[in-house]
């Protein structure tokens, strides 16, 4: 079965830690994207990457960090330095043809 | 910037009922989707469109270029289509920009 996974699916991290987020592909896409979900808003870009070794910053990028060191794998780090990291994250990643695939997501509390 | 405005933002139908979502956005694009979220948080894609009108099922988008506007319909509506619709639009090497969601509940 072809797709993306996340995990963990429910994280919990104590204040002032850093924390990483898994997001792995199996669908042999170039681009990948990080996305967050705040209740009531829409979900809003932190990073992208259209190919391995390369990422752009999105409209939220302060107090995350990414790195694609594989074309499957696209791990975001939430650092101390983001203010209010309770979310929900989704990670997807997209065809040449533009078709979106997402991943189920992980629930971040940051307590 | 584009700017993706659904309405309505809330909804509550009978089963049955036919159900319209609609879709603004506020400079040209390549490609709009609909995509829909259920309470677990997973989205699936539901459309990609460009022009004119596609149909899955009982679900039916449309789009319309010149006046920036999409239309997501649901026909004979069904307590499972319960979810969080969302519009986004862009494409290629332009990441999406995407709507707030309209939130349907259909009750038996």
């Amino acid at each position: 079965d072809g797709g993306i996974t996340q995990s963990p699916k429910y994280l919990f991290r104590k204040e002032g830690q850093n924390v990483t987020l898994s997001c792995e592909q199996n669908l042999n896409h170039d681009a990948m994207y990080w996305y967050r979900q705040d209740p009531g808003q829409g979900l809003r870009l932190i990073y992208y990457s259209q190919i391995v070794n390369d990422f752009q910053k999105g409209d939220i990028a302060e107090g995350y960090s990414v790195s694609r060191e594989k074309k499957e794998s696209f791990p975001l780090t939430v650092t101390s330095a983001q203010k209010n990291p309770t979310a929900f994250y989704l990670c997807a990643s997209r065809t040449p043809y533009n078709e979106q695939f997402f991943g189920p997501g992980t629930r971040l509390t940051v307590l | 910037k584009n700017e993706v405005e659904q309405s309505p933002q809330n909804l509550t139908a009978q089963e049955g009922e036919f159900i319209t979502i609609n879709c603004s956005y506020s400079v040209g694009i390549s490609a709009l989707h609909w995509l829909q979220q259920h309470p677990g948080g997973g989205i699936v894609s539901l459309f990609m469109l460009s022009s004119g009108k596609k149909k899955h099922g009982r679900l039916i988008a449309t789009i319309n270029i010149q006046e920036k506007h999409s239309s997501l319909h649901i026909t004979a509506s069904h307590p499972r289509d319960s979810a969080v619709y969302i519009c986004a639009v862009g494409g290629g090497n332009t990441p999406l920009v995407f709507g707030k969601g309209t939130r349907l509940s259909v009750i038996a």
